[in-house]
């Protein structure tokens, strides 16, 4: 079974476009993130949600808008795409309340064309 | 801002050998932790060490931290060819709720 599963894995699409991102984590934690790696490999922390309430938004455009519909999923919509949003979407969990060890999906391949 | 740097940032050696990588960072921190990327894959939670140890060892792992310096390094022993992969050290740093913050990662090649 997958702990931290997301889909799709890869997703082409056209600037101006709106898509979204799933991720489910069956492993009974109460903190989910969204990470973005760029071409560098730099990953960069995006969201991170406990108990369905968002805890942290590190300055990300409002464009890009997570959803939390329990803490078993958090989803991630992004509006408008810019060809600056290509990347690879790493959503992750942890168990502990501050921050333990991090389990990753294997990521989301958005290329904007 | 970024908190940790690795360095080097690519590293290449024969299978058999030792890789040592380092991670450098800027604020006081509660833990330390390594992940290793495989190449079109999500990371995956190597080992953990908290700010008051100085050494821990998983199997050919071997972590040490040094807080006085604000610095670590991961030494892989015996090196196989399936260690090739980015590793990244990541921090969590006192100031700042449950925000791992991640280094811009070693890509370390093992040639067999």
């Amino acid at each position: 079974d997958t702990a931290v599963s997301q889909t799709p894995k890869y997703l082409v699409t056209q600037m101006g476009n709106d898509k979204s991102i799933k991720c489910e984590q069956n492993l009974g934690h109460d903190t989910m993130y969204w990470y973005k790696q760029d071409s560098k490999k730099f990953l960069k922390i995006m969201f991170s949600y406990n108990n369905k309430e968002l805890i942290i938004n590190e300055t990300v455009p409002n464009r890009f808008s997570p959803k939390s519909p329990d803490k078993a999923h958090l989803n991630l919509h992004i509006n408008s795409l810019e060809l600056g949003d290509s990347a690879v979407y790493f959503c992750a969990s942890s168990q502990e309340t501050g921050a333990g060890e991090l389990f990753f999906g294997e990521g989301s391949r958005l290329t904007v064309l | 801002s970024q908190q940790g740097e690795e360095d080097p940032q690519a590293l290449s050696i024969q299978e058999g050998e030792n890789a040592t990588m380092n991670c450098s960072y800027k604020t006081s921190i509660n833990n330390l932790q390594w992940y290793r990327q495989n190449s079109g894959r999500g990371l995956v939670h190597l080992i953990l060490i908290r700010s008051n140890e100085r050494e821990k060892h998983s199997g050919r792992l071997r972590v040490t931290l040094d807080t006085s310096k604000k610095s670590s390094s991961l030494l892989i022993t015996a090196s196989r060819a399936a260690d090739t992969a980015s590793y990244f050290c990541a921090t969590d740093p006192k100031e700042g709720y449950q925000k791992v913050t991640f280094g811009i990662g070693t890509k370390l090649q093992v040639i067999p």
